[in-house]
């Protein structure tokens, strides 16, 4: 298995522009998130879908972010317009369900960056 | 609600020292327990896991056991190498439940 795909691995925009984060779940897992990684804050949970529904989005920081699931192999993150304080990295995460035990397979991340 | 409280770094050891890494929980129900650990440059991976009481977890060296009698699950290693050093993470997930609930992470560096 190829396991949870992230891209792009690296993104540097400038404010104001609009970010598209991508992720390609394990095949099978009914369970996605969005995670967001910074060193003040460390690691936030952003929004998380099971069965492509977003169940909670109580952590997206505001209007500016939005995430979508159209399919089981597919999810997006999107920023718009990006801002400075989002400079962080975003990692994707899926899992089955707690019918199994229940542990998170997290990609490797985008590391974004805007200037 | 959950949380995991995790022993706070940095940790700083010498190669061949005996690691601890404190982790206690608060949780409704009986939940599974994770350890994840996040190399530099690298998401998190699942390091060990345990889902029910007395179970102990163990992979790569690593150990922790289930104590649902004082809600912890510290981590331990008998002798570190500097291949180690990366940042720790408890975590638990309830049954029937969506979201995880992380600790804060622990960064541990080994020196040779």
């Amino acid at each position: 298995d190829a396991g949870v795909i992230q891209s792009p691995r690296h993104e540097v925009t400038e404010m104001g522009q609009e970010v598209t984060l991508r992720c390609k779940p394990i095949s099978g897992h009914d369970y996605l998130f969005w995670y967001r990684q910074t060193m003040m804050r460390g690691l936030e949970l952003l929004i998380y879908f099971n069965n492509n529904v977003p169940i909670d989005d109580s952590g997206m920081p505001e209007d500016r972010f939005s995430a979508k699931m159209p399919n089981a192999s597919f999810s997006t993150l999107k920023i718009q317009p990006s801002e400075p304080r989002d400079s962080a990295v975003y990692f994707c995460a899926s899992s089955f369900g707690t019918r199994n035990t229940g542990e998170l397979f997290f990609g490797e991340g985008s590391r974004l960056t805007v200037l | 609600g959950n949380s995991v409280t995790q022993m706070e770094g940095p940790v700083t050891l010498s190669e061949e020292a005996f690691l601890t890494i404190n982790c206690t929980y608060t949780a409704t129900g009986y939940p599974s327990l994770f350890w994840y650990v996040q190399y530099p440059g690298e998401g998190l991976q699942l390091l060990l896991k345990a889902t029910k009481a007395d179970d102990k977890g163990s992979n790569k060296g690593f150990e922790a056991t289930y104590r649902k009698e004082t809600t912890s699950f510290h981590l331990e290693k008998g002798s570190v190498q500097v291949s180690d050093s990366a940042v720790y993470f408890c975590a638990l997930r309830n049954t029937n439940a969506g979201k995880s609930t992380f600790g804060d992470g622990t960064t541990l560096t080994v020196k040779p």
